[in-house]
């Protein structure tokens, strides 16, 4: 079953501005990630941000956690036609029997116009 | 320092057919996670192999089977393959030192069942 949900579905914007996807989930987790894929292939990874962290940076990347709401935010600053994907998130429950089963949404289509 | 990798690339099937997988983890790491994808969704967890067992399972049937070996590589086999079975294989590696990691992916089995 999918845990997490992706928001908006598809997203369309011009190189330079920003691009702002969200995730909903269900249960508690442990950790959030965020994961970039291209045209079907690998998945790409991105960011990891704990269950008791709130904010993360890593280049152009920002996100966000609030347990409180079960959400995260995926921030992508100063978009290039590069970042045209798909972006998952995807969480690593508690409660599992061991780490490392991550549970992924539907993505997010990102489309970068040059 | 290799990444995940996996083969072949791409796999051609007919229905009640069997099939093997094969996965080799990054430099390190000692769990491996299998997931399918299907087209236009997310990744779903299959079953992950630590110390040469399955640790954990998802909702998937039995027909769905892997090994680990001592040198942590990985096999996923599917027996009597059905049209549903069509979908993007990936792999995952990481730590499984029992705390939450990074998992990286592979580039995938695209695996088509006619």
């Amino acid at each position: 079953s999918q845990q997490g949900e992706e928001d908006p579905q598809a997203l369309s914007i011009q190189e330079g501005e920003n691009a702002t996807m969200n995730c909903s989930y269900k249960t508690s987790i442990n950790n959030l990630q965020w994961y970039r894929q291209n045209s079907g292939r690998g998945l790409v990874h991105l960011i990891l941000i704990r269950s008791n962290e709130r904010e993360k940076h890593s280049g152009r990347l920002r996100v966000t956690l609030d347990t409180s709401k079960k959400s995260s935010s995926l921030l992508i600053t100063a978009s290039r036609a590069a970042d045209t994907a798909s972006y998952f998130c995807a969480t690593d429950d508690v409660g599992g029997t061991s780490y490392g089963k991550l549970t992924f949404g539907q993505g997010t289509i990102l489309t970068v116009h040059p | 320092d290799a990444g995940v990798t996996q083969s072949p690339t791409h796999l051609i099937k007919t229905r009640g057919q069997q099939v093997t997988l094969r996965c080799s983890p990054k430099s390190g790491h000692d769990t491996v996670s299998w997931y399918q994808q299907a087209l236009g969704q997310g990744p779903q967890f299959i079953f992950q192999y630590y110390e040469e067992e399955e640790r954990q399972r998802g909702n998937f049937p039995d027909r769905f089977s892997g090994h680990q070996f001592p040198n942590y590589s990985s096999e996923l086999n599917v027996n009597a393959l059905l049209l549903g079975d069509s979908a993007l294989y990936l792999c995952a590696s990481s730590l499984g030192r029992g705390i939450t990691d990074t998992q990286y992916f592979g580039p995938g089995t695209r695996l088509t069942v006619l």
